[in-house]
């Protein structure tokens, strides 16, 4: 199974503040990359798809890029309701697997 | 808009079998290409992916899990039903039923999830 690690595993930021997230698969994925946003007692949200793909209604602070094996999530002025755990997942080969999550919080 | 709901006993014994229903609307699993899964999170920890069955009943299991996981449809009901035997006090989490679309492997509509508690 392609390993999925995330990095940090936690970070502490301000309001406003450009946030960064990077995910690194043990293989490479080409572009088959997507981005979950997790809040506390919610389902997680799908945020990007193919590495860089905005879906439907996802403010276009979040952006994705990378390909093959390093990717990062980006999120340009960190508001109050972006403050959550998210986690990168591969879908290029079975079984998808899903890094173990950044906890994004209030400094 | 695509919704999915899970159901299911909230709390089983160790060596039970868990059986969880999805009961999904507004798409139909006999799309070309379409499939609705399980994924389970243990408390505080990362996202697991469980199990899919596709439009034209292919299957797919985690490798860690497959001997314990069954994974069927009615389509005529909008249900996805899995069930996974032999629980274990680990095996506690919350389950979600997810719908994946035809144009690749994620996971773009989420249950609301159904917490499973596994204890004697």
């Amino acid at each position: 199974a392609v390993r999925m690690t995330q990095s940090p595993s936690s970070l502490s930021a301000s309001t406003g503040d450009r946030v960064t997230v990077t995910c690194r698969a043990s293989q490479g994925i080409s572009r088959s990359l997507a981005w979950y946003q997790q809040k506390p007692g919610e389902a997680p949200k799908l945020l990007i798809s193919d590495a860089a793909t905005l879906q439907s209604g996802v403010p276009s602070k979040f952006s994705g890029s990378g390909s093959g094996t390093d990717f990062t999530l980006t999120i340009s002025s960190l508001q109050s309701e972006d403050f959550a755990t998210y986690y990168c997942q591969q879908y290029y080969s079975y079984p998808p697997t899903f890094g173990q999550g950044t906890k994004v919080e209030i400094k | 808009q695509i919704t999915l709901k899970e159901s299911g006993p909230t709390l089983v014994k160790p060596t039970q079998t868990l059986t969880l229903t999805c009961i999904f609307s507004t798409f139909s699993l006999n799309t070309r290409g379409v499939g609705v899964g399980w994924i389970r999170q243990s408390p505080g920890k990362a996202l697991e992916w469980l199990a899919l069955i596709y439009w034209d009943d292919e299957v797919r299991y985690s490798p860690s899990l497959m001997s314990r996981l069954t994974i069927t449809r009615d389509a005529s009901k909008n249900q996805v039903v899995l069930t996974m035997t032999n629980m274990d006090p680990v095996d506690t989490a919350t389950y979600y039923c997810v719908h994946t679309p035809p144009d690749g492997l994620r996971f773009d509509y989420w249950g609301q999830g159904t917490l499973v508690t596994v204890s004697s």
